[in-house]
């Protein structure tokens, strides 16, 4: 089945040693998001790629940044976790981000920070 | 969106029962699109239905129905003879352009349905 595939689902990392999430997709959709949920909280949008171009949020911390080496794949890279970087963090993708195309969203990574 | 508003921050509820999830939204666009996602305890948000601004007919799917009402601004989700695998946070969603290049998806606060046997 087609779907966005996250891994690992759970990830522990140390407070300022940086870490990679990734996110991959067989939907061949152009655009793919990250989000970050903290615990009781809505989901954040962080930034996404349509194609090759990179859209960040205002509020989306230096400290987080974005790959997409192609269209299967996009990496969320956290330069030095803090403990306030503890969440879930989801990939979703989409056909187009204007019409609004539906996200589809992935399973997730759970991080952990110690 | 400027808000989306999940009125009841948590539901219990007795497997079988009907359960109503409230949504009340703001957008100063004219075209829009409405969402619910389910989010159960294993992390992943599961999309439900999508309906855009000009569609404001109503529907059912299996024990999902839908009330979308454009005068209130409302876009409500009734579950029918719940079961204990309805048992999630569910978020109320609203795409619009805001003013921006791409748009984007506003959340509601979730609300938390459990379902007991």
């Amino acid at each position: 089945d087609a779907m966005v595939i996250q891994n690992p689902r759970y990830q522990v990392t140390q407070f300022g040693k940086p870490v990679t999430l990734s996110c991959s997709q067989t939907l061949n959709h152009n655009v793919m998001y990250w989000y970050q949920q903290k615990s009781s909280q809505a989901p954040k949008l962080l930034f996404h790629y349509y194609d090759k171009d990179f859209n960040n949020e205002a509020d989306t911390p230096d400290n987080f940044q974005s790959r997409r080496p192609n269209t299967s794949f996009c990496f969320l890279d956290i330069r030095s976790p803090g403990l306030g970087d503890a969440a879930m963090y989801l990939c979703a993708t989409s056909r187009d981000p204007w019409h609004t195309d539906t996200q589809y969203f992935g399973p997730g990574t759970r991080l952990t920070v110690l | 969106a400027q808000k989306v508003t999940q009125a009841q921050t948590e539901i219990s509820v007795v497997e079988k029962e009907d359960v109503t999830l409230d949504c009340v939204y703001e957008t100063r666009d004219t075209t829009y699109y409405l969402f619910w996602y389910k989010q159960p305890p294993s992390g992943e948000l599961v999309f439900l239905i999508r309906r855009n601004s000009f569609d404001e007919q109503n529907e059912i799917s299996g024990r999902y129905s839908w009330n979308f009402q454009k005068s209130t601004s409302s876009f409500n989700f009734t579950i029918t003879a719940s079961q204990v695998v309805d048992s999630a946070v569910y978020f109320c969603v609203v795409w619009d352009a805001g003013g921006t290049s791409y748009g984007k998806l506003t959340f509601g606060q979730g609300t938390i349905l459990t379902v007991h046997p």
